[in-house]
């Protein structure tokens, strides 16, 4: 089974900073690498798909680079709707397999 | 709109079965693969397996975590995907959700994601 180890596991920021997230494959991936973000009690709602891809409706402030084994899920200018758990998931084989999740915090 | 809706979570004793639904509406259900993930409380996603629409053969992939215990089917006349689990045990215990599968250039995403049905295995 292909690995996502996730970094850093929790992340505090403020209003307004860039953050970035990363994502490491335990083999290369290509660039099938999907982001997703989780509010508390809430199902996941897909972000960025095949590494760099915006999906409809989410804002631009999200985006995703990476290719081969390393990702990253930036967030240009933090909003209070932000703060959430981040899951990187890759789609390269079965299983399909999430990284651990990045809890990002209010500072 | 595109809507995912499961059913059929609760408590159950370790050793039971348990079927869970997945009713949606919104898109042309035969044309899209399904699947499943849990998520144990507090803890992190789990993806369960998917099964093929019938244009890619109607296939299914399973976690090997699965232990061959869980099944998963999809009625295309009604519109609605299954999620058979059997002999469950407490670590079964988590909430599960319903997913569309989208194909992509690069990989295939989860792009609708139901509401999630809490399933509690415990005596």
């Amino acid at each position: 089974d292909i690995q996502m180890t996730q970094s850093p596991s929790s992340l505090s920021a403020s209003v307004g900073d860039r953050v970035t997230i990363t994502c490491r494959a335990s083999q290369s991936i290509y660039n099938c690498l999907n982001w997703y973000q989780q509010k508390p009690g809430k199902a996941p709602k897909l972000l960025i798909y095949s590494a760099s891809d915006l999906q409809p409706g989410v804002p631009s402030r999200f985006s995703g680079s990476g290719s081969g084994t390393d990702f990253t899920l930036t967030i240009s200018s933090l909003q209070p709707e932000d703060f959430a758990t981040y899951y990187c998931q890759q789609s390269y084989n079965t299983p399909y397999t999430f990284g651990q999740g990045t809890k990002l915090e209010i500072k | 709109e595109v809507q995912l809706v499961e059913s059929g979570g609760g408590l159950v004793q370790p050793g039971r079965s348990l079927r869970l639904s997945c009713t949606v509406s919104g898109f042309t259900f035969g044309d899209y693969a399904m699947s499943w993930v849990r998520q144990a409380p507090g803890k992190g996603l789990e993806w369960i397996g998917f099964i093929r629409a019938k244009t890619y053969g109607g296939t299914t992939e399973y976690a090997a975590s699965m232990d061959g215990r869980f099944t998963i089917s999809k009625d295309d006349s009604e519109s609605i995907a299954y999620l058979q689990m059997n002999s469950l045990k407490a670590e079964d215990t988590a909430v599960y959700y319903c997913v569309r599968v989208r194909v992509a250039v690069a990989g295939n995403n989860f792009d609708y994601w139901g509401q999630g049905t809490l399933v509690t295995v415990s005596s």
